[in-house]
């Protein structure tokens, strides 16, 4: 199992560029989320999805879309790019009834918009 | 809303020292809390959550719901132990992790 797998691993993207953060599980997990990283904040959730089909909005969801047509696939699109979405961003994945049990989060996107 | 403080951002200790990484929660229903550690250039994984009330290399953690925290300890700090600690909360039904500050532990050999 690969387990939790993200690209790319960093992103240069100047102000009002588009672009799609890649997010894909191999362990059939229904529960799927991203969060960013920023120095002195912690992580704070984007968004997240319950299942193929269910996407929800988390504490800081503004800039940023999701879609789930598939189990293994979460991509995050920020449609553009803003200085203050330079983070780095993680995806992490659960079955859906083992969610307090833990997640199983990727190795991370660093993410600089210029 | 639920909230979670971590007061320090960086704790540094001498090795064999004891170590405990502050949590406090807030929330109006019964929590499920847990802490989470990130090495360097390793990925965020699960260290222990609450429910289990298990020893996870060497560390603990008591939930003090009067008190409203949930304090990570260990009575001997190791090297290894230098990380990054994150503690989280997760509601009743909700599928939403929340995520304190973070406090980077030191550990001075």
């Amino acid at each position: 199992n690969a387990g939790v797998t993200q690209t790319p691993k960093f992103q240069v993207l100047k102000t009002g560029q588009s672009m799609t953060l890649q997010c894909a599980q191999d362990m059939n997990h229904e529960y799927m989320s991203w969060y960013r990283q920023d120095p002195g904040m912690g992580l704070r959730l984007i968004h997240y999805s319950v299942g193929a089909g269910i996407t929800d909005q988390g504490e800081v969801p503004n800039g940023y879309n999701v879609s789930r047509s598939t189990t293994e696939d979460f991509p995050l699109r920020l449609l553009s790019a803003a200085p203050s979405q330079t983070s780095v961003y993680f995806c992490a994945s659960s079955s859906r009834d083992r969610f307090r049990d833990e997640q199983f989060f990727g190795p991370g996107t660093r993410l600089t918009v210029l | 809303a639920q909230r979670v403080t971590q007061p320090e951002k960086l704790l540094s200790v001498f090795k064999g020292a004891p170590v405990e990484l502050k949590c406090n929660y807030s929330y109006s229903g019964s929590p499920e809390l847990f802490w989470y550690v990130q090495y360097s250039r390793q990925r965020l994984q699960l260290l222990l959550r609450h429910i289990s009330r298990e020893s996870i290399k060497g560390f603990t953690a008591d939930l003090n719901k009067g008190e409203t925290s949930f304090h990570l300890k260990k009575p001997f700090a190791q090297e290894e132990d230098s990380a990054m600690y994150y503690c989280a909360l997760s509601g009743a039904g909700s599928y939403q992790l929340t995520f304190g500050k973070g406090t980077k532990l030191s550990v001075i050999p």
